[in-house]
């Protein structure tokens, strides 16, 4: 079955600290990929998306990802975390082939950020 | 990216009640739009995927007779949820799909049930 992990439910960082979040997923093909972040109480904001070519996909706040098909993961990286960055990332991914598919998403992972 | 645009924000309800939830899509043509749940601290759920002039497709579980989706034009879609009840609590997120494959959210509806 297709399925969208993220290992870690919660991270603590230090303000200015690097950051990278975990994402492996499990689809029969390389399926399109989404980073999304969530504020409390609000709905969710795509951070990037990687559906082909450089497997390193930049997004915006600042935030980048890295496809690797080896791995079959698709981690989200922040070289110096802001206090503002503290929110709930969701990895999802969905089939390629036309617009159609369900978007499956990760469990989420908390972020918490100390100042 | 596309906006897409939830009204109400927050709304509460006496058990037994009906809620009606509006989803807009601000900026974009959505032939397709999609209904989710989220409880506190856990991942969405998809309810139902609503197709523009047709009926709704429902996720297995999803029980079609008590959240009922109309997507009226190709920018609106509401999710009426019919005789709450406190279980039925929850925050409710509508989506949309662009032609380029993106899926944008909306703010969230947050439903009580007392």
């Amino acid at each position: 079955a297709q399925s969208v992990t993220q290992p870690d439910i919660h991270i603590t960082v230090s303000e200015g600290a690097s950051l990278e979040l975990r994402c492996n997923y499990s689809y029969g093909a390389t399926p399109y990929l989404f980073w999304y972040v969530q504020s409390p109480g609000q709905g969710l904001q795509l951070l990037l998306k990687y559906f082909s070519g450089d497997t390193l996909v930049q997004g915006i706040k600042g935030f980048e990802a890295e496809f690797k098909r080896s791995q079959s993961s698709f981690n989200l990286r922040k070289p110096s975390v802001h206090w503002s960055d503290a929110a709930e990332y969701f990895c999802a991914a969905r089939s390629r082939g036309g617009n159609t598919g369900k978007l499956i998403f990760g469990q989420g992972t908390t972020l918490q950020v100390k100042p | 990216g596309a906006v897409v645009s939830q009204h109400p924000s927050r709304v509460i309800c006496k058990s037994g009640t009906s809620v009606k939830i509006e989803c807009r899509s601000l900026d974009f043509q959505a032939t397709t739009m999609f209904w989710y749940r989220q409880f506190p601290k856990q991942s969405l759920m998809l309810m139902a995927t609503s197709n523009e002039g047709s009926k709704a497709t429902y996720e297995q579980g999803v029980e079609k007779d008590k959240f009922l989706i109309n997507h009226a034009s190709l920018t609106l879609s509401t999710l009426t949820v019919t005789s709450a009840h406190p279980e039925d609590s929850s925050f409710y997120i509508c989506s949309v799909r662009t032609r380029n494959y993106e899926q944008y959210f909306g703010p969230g509806t947050r439903l009580t049930v007392t």
